[in-house]
């Protein structure tokens, strides 16, 4: 899926527990959202990363979630204290600039919670 | 906030049809994309579209960016199974988060 790679592609998490999801952006790309997707639903945007800096994060909720792209290293999405409700595909995106660049995504990560 | 309503929901056609489906919004997009999402996999970018009126062909894909700026529509010609799939149209608001319409759902029988 033209070079965004993410991992673990499936993770398993207890409730309570702690859930961290990894995107390395394409080559270049300086510019990383990320987006949750329910079943047989769209694409919902949470949070848009330039490298150390959150851009936007208007559409992750306000606890338990977090995000960071740092300077070296992927860009992590971080799930606290997991509930049955955060079961989903996670997916990352990524862009060169800002602005009308089409952004490329990676295969997700599916979270299920037991 | 903005949303991108998709029609038709699914389509169930045969191999060597034609297919269309379109994407509609309340508001102004200046950008309009199309993806498609197979089974387990993250949406592949299949065509963007920059200005108002523009038509743009990727293979046995067509999409045409709407005049009016709110709506886009996607056809694709003489159908192969592996065009199974969801396809999602998408445009970024004013802070270039993408708005994923709600997805149209093709099958193709052989």
């Amino acid at each position: 899926n033209a070079g965004v790679m993410q991992n673990p592609r499936h993770l398993v998490r207890r409730r309570g527990q702690e859930a961290r999801l990894r995107c390395s952006p394409m080559k270049g790309h300086s510019h990383v959202y990320w987006y949750r997707q329910l079943p047989e639903e769209g694409l919902k945007f949470m949070v848009y990363l330039q490298k150390e800096n959150i851009i936007d994060e208007s559409g992750m909720p306000k606890e338990r979630f977090s995000a960071e792209f740092p300077k070296e290293g992927p860009s992590i999405l971080r799930i606290q204290q997991v509930v049955r409700g955060d079961s989903a595909a996670y997916f990352c995106a990524s862009s060169q600039f800002r602005g009308n660049q089409p952004q490329h995504f990676g295969d997700g990560t599916r979270l299920s919670i037991l | 906030g903005q949303q991108l309503n998709q029609s038709p929901q699914s389509m169930f056609i045969q191999e060597g049809e034609d297919v269309s489906m379109n994407c509609t919004s309340s508001s102004i997009f200046n950008t309009w994309l199309w993806y498609k999402q197979d089974p387990g996999e993250g949406p592949v970018l299949l065509i963007a579209l920059y200005k108002a009126g523009e038509l743009t062909s990727n293979g046995r894909l067509t999409a045409q960016f709407g005049i009016t700026r709110k709506d886009s529509f996607l056809n694709i010609s003489a159908s192969i199974p592996s065009d199974v799939g969801i396809y999602f149209c998408a445009g970024p608001d004013a802070t270039n988060k993408l708005i994923f319409g709600t997805g149209t759902l093709l099958a193709v029988q052989p």
